[in-house]
């Protein structure tokens, strides 16, 4: 959706580094997420948040950290990035009380050497 | 929490209608079901929602008994462009709990 906006699309590092991949949206939505995905596998939530100043852990949150600077941004970090944080991360938005449906960015494909 | 089981994946012809089970036995009574489909490398796009009987849109049916105990969704007349990911999620509209579990989803592939 070209509402949900996400950089880099494309990134790769090396072990050790520290990484921010950052996630805007124009829809006005209050909640935002971020998910990772593995090849061949489901989506797994990192982290989301319903407002500014709500911030949840999700299934696998060791690792990584969150900000949410405006109600339009959501960036996700790497503290220090590892090889098996490879995959394809999704940032995605939803209003309450709208059927909650998600609406997903285009993914950013990050490679960790 | 409702946890979602389906076929990990299925195979169909052009033109014909395609059914895809969840099973959801610990559906709570404020859970609804929704329905994702996922192109590869393409983030995930909703498809339909409901929480009892029978619910249509343009792209697809979701069934659902009246035990809500599980859902079937319908594609009918696929084409090739209905190859993807099909990912059943249940939970209550407030997003907690599993309204983001996804899973593993259902793979279909759509052969001429």
């Amino acid at each position: 959706d070209a509402d949900v906006t996400q950089t880099p699309r494309n990134r790769i590092t090396k072990t050790g580094k520290r990484i921010m991949l950052e996630c805007s949206q124009t829809k006005g939505h209050d909640r935002m997420y971020w998910y990772r995905q593995d090849p061949g596998l489901g989506l797994r939530l990192i982290y989301y948040s319903f407002d500014v100043k709500d911030i949840n852990k999700g299934e696998i949150s060791d690792g990584y950290s969150v900000s949410r600077q405006a109600q339009a941004k959501f960036s996700l970090s790497l503290e220090s990035a590892i090889p098996n944080q490879t995959a394809l991360y999704f940032c995605a938005t939803s209003v309450t009380g709208e059927r909650n449906e998600q609406f997903f960015g285009p993914g950013t494909r990050l490679t960790v050497l | 929490l409702a946890k979602t089981t389906q076929p990990i994946s299925m195979d169909s012809y052009e033109g014909q209608e395609v059914n895809i089970t969840c099973s959801h036995n610990n559906i709570a009574t404020n859970d609804y079901i929704t329905w994702y489909q996922q192109f590869p490398s393409q983030g995930p796009r909703f498809i339909i929602q409901g929480y009892k009987t029978k619910v249509t849109n343009e792209v697809a049916s979701l069934f659902i008994p009246a035990d809500r105990k599980s859902s079937t969704l319908s594609l009918p007349r696929v084409s090739l462009s209905d190859t993807a990911v099909y990912y059943c999620l249940v939970g209550g509209l407030d997003n907690a709990g599993n309204m983001l579990t996804f899973g593993g989803g259902t793979r279909l592939m759509v052969k001429p």
